[in-house]
């Protein structure tokens, strides 16, 4: 069955530090895998996602993924975290045909100053 | 160009009663799907609509129904509420159905059922 884990529920780093969020996934095949970002109080953001080809994908606000087969693996990456980056991030993975997201538990970063 | 607009933002309801959700799609996207979010969790899938029919669904009990009008904008239907249904209720849009397009998610609407 297809599954994601996220396995830190709460991630706390100064601002500037850098960070990684880490993702595992469950998958018969290639995944569509895929990095959301949540605000309090709104819905789901897009940050990047990976279909194929290059295994680093850059995205918005300064993030990357990286995409290791090997060790079923989308951990997502920001050298330099930004005060305004404390949110609920959620990794999903894509069903092929139909667009169906399955969804993690999410990872919740905290920022301090 | 707007986004994905979601009706009512917030909703109190007891149990046993109906709730209607509301959900309209990004410009020119014609696939809508539901996803409910518990307290602490990740989204789940409900089901998804494309051409007016539901046309994949999730683990969820049949008192959770939809819809999908012309116009692409879709309904989400909840009969008999539980305690266990409060939740963030999201509605994301795409065009192309499994083309893998991005999903476009709402803000949502949170439900209390007391």
């Amino acid at each position: 069955a297809q599954s994601v884990t996220q396995p830190d529920i709460h991630i706390t780093v100064s601002e500037g530090a850098s960070l990684e969020l880490r993702c595992n996934y469950s998958y018969g095949a290639t995944p569509y895998l895929f990095w959301y970002v949540q605000s309090p109080g709104q819905g789901l953001q897009l940050l990047l996602k990976y279909f194929s080809g290059d295994t680093l994908v850059q995205g918005i606000k300064g993030f990357e993924a990286e995409f290791k087969r090997s060790q079923s693996s989308f951990n997502l990456r920001k050298p330099s975290v930004h005060w305004s980056d404390a949110a609920e991030y959620f990794c999903a993975v894509g069903a092929i045909d139909t667009d169906k997201l399955i969804f993690g538990t999410g990872t919740r970063l905290q920022v301090f100053p | 160009d707007a986004g994905v607009t979601q009706s009512p933002t917030h909703l109190i309801k007891t149990r046993g009663q109906q709730v209607t959700l509301r959900c309209s799609p990004k410009s020119g996207h014609d696939t809508v799907s539901w996803y409910q979010q518990a307290l602490g969790q990740g989204p789940q899938f409900i089901f998804q609509y494309y051409e007016e029919e539901e046309r994949q669904r999730g683990n969820f009990p049949d008192r959770f129904s939809g819809h999908q009008f012309p116009n692409y904008s879709s309904e989400l239907n909840v009969n008999a509420l539980l305690l266990g249904d409060s939740a963030l209720y999201l509605c994301a849009s795409s065009l192309l159905r499994g083309s893998q397009e991005t999903q476009y998610f709402g803000p949502g609407t949170r439900l209390l059922v007391l």
